[in-house]
């Protein structure tokens, strides 16, 4: 069984340019869950996919957006990056959506530079 | 809406002694609870979590929580700390039958002394 995957690992990018990031999810999870955890802070919540549908989103701007695939895997997309954006971005499967305390499954990560 | 507040953003421990990381919730429903721990570069790994069965939970590594409903607590225990359990410690809440997102807290860094 393979676990949750994410690519690139690290990243560099400067002010105002575009990035997208990548996530594979865990065999037979059709949810996958995006958070930012900047430095010395827990992850906070950016939204939640089921299915390809957007499924609740957090506190964070439209420039965020993402996207699910058939196949269950996942994107973020960030435009109009700003320095604040430098952070550790985890995605997270789960088996479902179903609120009956689901594990979710985190990824290694990707660390996100932008200067 | 819901929150967690954790005790202490490090706490220190000597090698076999107790580990005691403190977490408080605070959720307008029942709540689910989670205890993640996250390695140097590395993702966050689940230790256990609490879905309303049984108030002491039991989870890897030797870890274990009790669910306290009048104190709004789900402290972490460990009777007696490793090197290896140097790491930083999440508690987590979600919300019973709604969805499965999770809020964290702020984390706790545990270090632990030869």
């Amino acid at each position: 069984e393979t676990g949750v995957t994410q690519s690139p690992t690290h990243l560099i990018k400067t002010r105002g340019q575009q990035v997208t990031l990548r996530c594979s999810s865990q065999s037979g999870h059709n949810t996958v869950s995006w958070y930012q955890q900047a430095l010395g802070q827990g992850p906070q919540f950016i939204f939640q996919y089921y299915r390809e549908e957007e499924n609740g989103r957090g506190n964070f701007p439209p420039r965020f957006s993402g996207l699910q695939f058939p196949n269950y895997s996942s994107e973020l997309n960030v435009n109009a990056l700003e320095l604040d954006d430098s952070a550790l971005y985890l995605c997270a499967s789960s088996l479902d959506r179903s609120a009956r305390g689901n594990e979710q499954f985190f990824g290694p990560g990707t660390r996100l530079t932008v200067l | 809406a819901q929150s967690v507040t954790q005790l202490g953003s490090h706490v220190s421990v000597s090698e076999g002694a107790l580990v005691l990381l403190r977490c408080n919730y605070s959720s307008s429903v029942p709540p689910y609870l989670f205890w993640y721990v996250q390695y140097p570069n590395q993702g966050l790994q689940l230790l256990l979590k609490y879905t309303s069965a049984a108030t002491l939970v039991k989870g890897i590594n030797g870890f274990e929580a009790e669910f306290k409903k009048s104190e709004t607590s789900f402290h972490l225990t460990k009777p007696s700390a490793h090197m290896s359990d140097a790491a930083e410690y999440f508690c987590a809440v979600s919300r019973m039958n709604r969805d499965d997102k999770i809020i964290f807290g702020k984390g706790t860094r545990l270090h632990i002394l030869p």
